[in-house]
């Protein structure tokens, strides 16, 4: 059973709009969530974090939004530009591992 | 400071051998964890070693195992290799003990195809 689900495998976005990408969870006892990068050929790259007792976190470009009533996260990127395509993991953790999200591919086109 | 590294980068297997697989971790870095990616299923947790124990294991068959060096350096064993172990395997390694230490930090990845 999925824990950690990214509904939407893929997204096109023109560049300089906003990119907001989904993931929910089930687990309630989840308290600590990631976003990763992943460029093809390439390891997963660390993106942001929020915990648990947050409901915003903003670094840059990028802001993780956590709503825990609904076990839901986004991920909003303002402005969007083509470098940001990449495939993008949310990941919950779990006592000591993390749990996945099967990812969602982002396109941003001029 | 170097990246984690993974060899080999590309293999290709025949069912019923088995496999081994290198990571290097961060140099600093005691936690190194493995990872199969596959097509529709993201990242799937193989396990984590610490300090040359296992910490963690996920949900697969005893025919995946691993071992971890004094060095932290770490190897990753499919025996009886089946089609479906088919994947990109990721080692990550984290610092532990550390506010961040759950910001894990991803080698490139190991192409396994098992024909």
């Amino acid at each position: 059973d999925q824990q950690v689900k990214q509904n939407s495998p893929s997204l096109s976005v023109q560049e300089g709009r906003i990119s907001i990408l989904n993931c929910d969870y089930t687990n309630s006892m989840f308290d600590y969530f990631l976003w990763y990068k992943k460029y093809p050929a390439e390891g997963p790259t660390f993106l942001i974090s929020i915990s648990s007792i947050k409901d915003k976190n903003e670094d840059g470009r990028f802001t993780v939004f956590l709503n825990k009533s609904a076990k839901h996260l986004s991920l909003h990127i303002v402005p969007s530009q083509p470098g940001d395509s990449a495939v993008y993991f949310c990941a919950a953790k779990e006592t000591d591992k993390l749990i996945f999200g099967t990812g969602t591919r982002l396109q941003v086109f001029p | 400071k170097a990246g984690v590294t993974q060899t080999p980068r590309y293999l290709i297997k025949t069912r019923g051998q088995q496999v081994t697989l290198s990571c290097s971790p961060i140099s600093g870095h005691r936690s190194v964890s493995w990872y199969q990616q596959t097509p529709g299923q993201g990242l799937q947790f193989l396990f984590e070693y610490f300090s040359e124990t296992q910490r963690n294991k996920g949900n697969f068959p005893g025919r995946f195992s691993g071992r971890q060096f004094s060095n932290s350096r770490s190897e990753m064993n499919v025996s009886t290799l089946e089609l479906g172990d088919s994947a990109l395997y990721l080692c990550a390694s984290s610092p532990r003990g550390q506010v961040s230490s759950y910001e894990q930090y991803f080698g490139p990845g190991t192409r396994l195809t098992v024909t």
